[in-house]
C-alpha cells in the first residue's frame, strides 16, 4: 500500500531516556515534516526536510533531533532535554511543485 | 495576537444542516490555505487546498478565501454524522507549506442524527 507509516502507535518514555519515532513513506515525496499536537491545540512544526541529508528547525525544535539519510525515512528523536514530551506526534510528506502535505496516523508519546 | 484564530467549539448541528467553519489570520504573507479533517486518534486528512482569494468546491465541501479580510471558511452541505470530527485550518506563504504549515487549534464538529 502507498502511504505514510508511523510507528509505533503508542510509546512510553522513562525519565532521562531518549526515544525515536519512525516515519516511513513510499510516495516518493521529497519533503517530510514533523509536527506536535497537544490537546486542544493546533499542530506545531518541530523539524522539516526538503531533501536527503538536509533539514531545518521548525518553531519548537528544542529537545528534538532528526536525520534524513534516506528519502523514504525521517526519524524523530525525543531527547531527555525535552521536558514536556507527552503529545501526539504527526509526520507529513509533500511532493514537488507545491503539492499539499499529507499526514500519517501519528504516534502518541507518554511519560512513565 | 495568535497568527491563526479558530473557534474550538464544540459546534453541534442536526443532520442535513449546512455547516460553516471559519478561521482568521494576521500574516498577510499567507497565500495557500488548507482544510484538514481529523478523527479521534488519527492523522489529519486533507479536504481542500486553495490558493489566494476565491472559492473552490468539491462535492459537499466549499472553501472560501477572503485575503482582504484575512478570513477563510469551509462550508459543508447536507451534513452527515460521519462528518463529526475536528476540522483544522492551515496556511502557508509558500506552495505546499514548503517551510511548514501554520495551523488553527481546530473546531470540534458534532452532527446529530
Amino acid at each position: 500500500d502507498g502511504g505514510i507509516t508511523q510507528s509505533p502507535k503508542y510509546l512510553f518514555r522513562k525519565e532521562g531516556q531518549n526515544v525515536t519515532l519512525s516515519c516511513e513513506q513510499n510516495l516518493n515525496h521529497d519533503a517530510m515534516y514533523w509536527y506536535r499536537q497537544d490537546p486542544g491545540q493546533g499542530l506545531r512544526l518541530i523539524y522539516y526536510s526538503q531533501i536527503v541529508n538536509d533539514f531545518q528547525k521548525g518553531d519548537i525544535a528544542e529537545g528534538y533531533s532528526v536525520s534524513r539519510e534516506k528519502k523514504e525515512s525521517f526519524p524523530l528523536t525525543v531527547t531527555s532535554a525535552q521536558k514536556n514530551p507527552t503529545a501526539f506526534y504527526l509526520c507529513a510528506t509533500a511532493g514537488t511543485g507545491g503539492q499539499p502535505q499529507h499526514f500519517g496516523d501519528g504516534t502518541r508519546l507518554s511519560i512513565l | 495576537q495568535k497568527e491563526v484564530e479558530q473557534d474550538p467549539g464544540p459546534l453541534s448541528v442536526p443532520e442535513g444542516a449546512i455547516v460553516s467553519l471559519n478561521c482568521t489570520y494576521s500574516n498577510s504573507a499567507f497565500q495557500y490555505f488548507m482544510w484538514y479533517r481529523q478523527y479521534s486518534r488519527k492523522g489529519p486528512e486533507l479536504l481542500m487546498y486553495t490558493y489566494s482569494s476565491g472559492n473552490k468546491e468539491d462535492g459537499r465541501f466549499t472553501a472560501q478565501v477572503d485575503k482582504s479580510s484575512k478570513y477563510i471558511s469551509l462550508f459543508i452541505r447536507d451534513s452527515q454524522p460521519s462528518d463529526s470530527a475536528t476540522y483544522l485550518c492551515a496556511m502557508s506563504a509558500r506552495g505546499g507549506g514548503a517551510d511548514g504549515l501554520t495551523f488553527g487549534k481546530g473546531t470540534h464538529l458534532i452532527i446529530q442524527p
